[in-house]
């Protein structure tokens, strides 16, 4: 299994600021995802980050706002821009056990609240 | 992919056997049907996942019926810390793309 970590664990941020969330993986990984928890919510898929290429967003979810970087096989950041109360959430990063695979390992996940 | 239906919650006595049913009526023969949980505050944590044929693993069984429309994931003696939200999904392993659609799964408490 792979042990995923993510900084920071939780923030809190004042609107129209910005936040860049790290996700680090014990291991090299193709595909990394992000999602979204919004309070009292299931997970939203935001984008899937390979390495070498652009992340390929989700229907509603934009580079402008939430642009992705991935510089290695172990390690991406999502950056939450201009931020607003209704970005607060949890923001959580997974990968796969196999490539393509639907089998995914989870980060802990970043708590964030814009005030 | 398929959608899945859930109930919304459901409580269960410690060591009793937890039931959880998902419904995946219009899944299509090469999509396998896959179970996570979120303990609160929490990641998702994959728990087991099938594809026509029931499953056991040191977590859990999956009990797929043989029509394929619908599931039930047993956690056979309950224990105070399986109280989490169980997320039953439907994912077509032949796509390659890894994606989860999560649904709202259901709140299982566990209840000394």
């Amino acid at each position: 299994s792979a042990v995923i970590s993510q900084k920071p664990s939780r923030d809190i941020c004042q609107r129209g600021t910005s936040l860049t969330i790290q996700c680090q993986v014990d291991s090299q990984v193709t595909m990394m995802f992000w999602y979204r928890q919004q309070p009292g919510q299931s997970l939203t898929l935001i984008a899937t980050a390979n390495q070498g290429s652009e992340a390929t967003y989700e229907s509603g979810f934009v580079i402008d706002k939430f642009p992705i970087s991935r510089p290695n096989l172990t390690f991406s950041t999502l950056t939450v821009s201009n931020m607003s109360p209704e970005d607060s959430s949890i923001y959580l990063c997974s990968v796969p056990a196999i490539p393509g695979g639907e089998t995914q390992y989870f980060g802990p996940g970043t708590r964030l609240l814009v005030l | 992919d398929a959608k899945t239906t859930q109930p919304t919650s459901m409580d269960c006595a410690e060591g009793r056997a937890a039931n959880l049913p998902c419904n995946h009526s219009t899944i299509s023969g090469n999509e396998y049907v896959y179970w996570y949980r979120q303990i609160h505050s929490q990641g998702p944590q994959y728990i087991i996942h099938g594809l026509k044929n029931n499953e056991t693993n040191e977590m859990a069984s999956l009990i797929i019926t043989e029509d394929r429309k619908s599931s039930t994931l047993i956690l056979p003696h309950a224990t105070l810390r399986d109280t989490a939200v169980y997320y039953c999904i439907v994912g077509s392993r032949s796509s390659n793309t890894g994606k989860l659609i999560f649904g709202q799964g259901t709140t299982l408490q566990v209840k000394p």
